[in-house]
């Protein structure tokens, strides 16, 4: 098993520029999560899908959307990326009580 | 509302000292889970243990341990003879049981900053 992969493991955009971040799991987890993490704040929760087909908003959700159109995969999309984006995104997948972290990606938007 | 707070920002300690880090929380559920995770210089996050609100037994872990007050809503980490290895940001979580009204999101502490100096 893999667990849970990010794709890019890093990434600089300019201002403006769009972007989709990959979340894949190969755990058969119903339950995915997107994280941010500022220096200072821990993690915040984006955005949250509960099952294929589905998404809803975390705490921070401005600015970002989602996709969850096959089980094990969580799509998180930056339509036009702004410096206060800039940051380290972590996707997490549910087993019980248990969050699965994927290895971060960290985005620079300048 | 659900709410931890880690009050130490950055700790640094000598080599073999003990060292704390504190945690509180609040939320208004009575079924949680409490979860504490190492963020090494290398960005991942590790997971070190959970907690489910009904086990107020303290844990040891090796060097690690951990006391959880349901009286005074905290879960408090300690390393015993710190080591280099230990420097890192230490995050405490609390989670919600997943229903279906809940998501089994995790509200993380603002992060404690251990460096551990040889």
């Amino acid at each position: 098993n893999a667990g849970v992969t990010q794709t890019p493991k890093f990434r600089v955009l300019k201002t403006g520029q769009s972007m989709t971040l990959l979340c894949a799991q190969d755990m058969n987890h119903e339950y995915m999560y997107w994280y941010r993490q500022d220096p200072g704040m821990g993690l915040r929760l984006i955005h949250y899908s509960v099952g294929e087909g589905t998404t809803a908003k975390g705490e921070v959700p401005d600015g970002y959307n989602v996709s969850r159109l096959k089980k094990q995969n969580f799509l998180l999309g930056l339509e036009s990326a702004a410096p206060s984006q800039t940051s380290v995104y972590f996707c997490a997948s549910l087993r019980g009580y248990e969050q699965y972290f994927g290895p971060g990606t960290r985005l620079t938007v300048t | 509302a659900q709410k931890v707070t880690q009050a130490q920002t950055e700790i640094s300690v000598v080599e073999k000292e003990d060292v704390t880090l504190d945690c509180v929380y609040e939320t208004r559920d009575t079924t949680y889970y409490l979860f504490w995770y190492k963020q090494p210089p290398s960005g991942e996050l590790v997971f070190l243990i959970r907690r489910n609100s009904f086990d107020e037994q303290n844990e040891i872990s090796g060097r690690y341990s951990w006391n959880f007050q349901k009286s005074t809503s905290s879960f408090n980490f300690t390393i015993t003879a710190s080591q280099v290895v230990d420097s890192a940001v230490y995050f405490c979580a609390l989670s919600e049981v997943v229903s279906s009204s809940n998501t089994g999101k995790l509200i993380f502490g603002q992060g404690t900053t251990l460096q551990v100096k040889p």
